[in-house]
């Protein structure tokens, strides 16, 4: 009921094109989606979230892509540049339990030049 | 803004031995999250604070784990005896606002890494 699982584990992209991961979750009760970006040596810091009232999310180039009913939801980069190249995480949460986040098992992005 | 300072960056000890990590959070910051990061994998919240009180510590395995956080600023977290499954990198995060019906944003720090031998 916890688990957030994500796909792919890996991604390779060239310049310029679009990067998607994908995340499935299975406890109704989460009601905050964030995504983190992690680079190596570093902690993650959050890029993008959404709430369940919206379906999408644009931010710049990153944009969430929410769908309540079959509980998923997605990242998307456009444009994709090699300085995204990092480890990406999605999450989630309850409001109610505070800021207690599930993290998926990650996509490292490669984002090639 | 300073961020969230975390130390030592790298530790490396035989299994059975005791360890302990260092995290200074954000100034003003009211939560304190211990997290593991298992390579491979996503993090895992091991214990949290608001101020200097325990709210959820549910996957902290207390037998050989255990946290503090001093008057609600700094804390530590030990782990003893360690064990080579314990080998992660150990993140701390902080966030500005305290109490439930909240999510707010957490800020990390870099890990410390601990290879357990």
């Amino acid at each position: 009921q916890q688990q957030v699982k994500q796909s792919p584990q890996s991604l390779i992209v060239q310049k310029g094109g679009i990067s998607i991961i994908n995340c499935a979750y299975e406890n109704t009760a989460f009601d905050y989606f964030p995504w983190y970006q992690q680079f190596p040596g570093k902690g993650p810091a959050l890029l993008i979230a959404i709430r369940p009232d919206v379906s999408e999310k644009k931010e710049g180039r990153f944009t969430i892509s929410f769908n309540k009913s079959a509980k998923q939801f997605s990242l998307h980069i456009m444009d994709s540049q090699p300085g995204d190249s990092a480890t990406y995480f999605c999450a989630a949460a309850r409001e109610t339990s505070g800021s207690r986040l599930t993290f998926g098992e990650g996509t490292q992005l490669t984002v090639n030049p | 803004e300073a961020g969230v300072a975390q130390s030592p960056r790298y530790k490396i000890i035989e299994k059975r031995q005791s360890v302990a990590f260092w995290c200074n959070p954000i100034s003003g910051h009211a939560t304190l999250y211990w997290y593991q990061q298992i390579l491979g994998q996503g993090p895992k919240l091991l214990i949290q604070f608001q101020n200097n009180g325990v709210v959820d510590d549910s996957q902290l395995p207390k037998d050989r784990f255990s946290a503090e956080r001093l008057k609600g600023v700094d804390s530590t977290l030990k782990i003893q005896p360690a064990k080579l499954e314990d080998s992660a990198v150990y993140l701390c995060a902080s966030s500005l606002l305290a109490g439930t019906g909240v999510v707010d944003e957490q800020y990390f720090g870099p890990g410390t890494r601990l290879t357990v031998t």
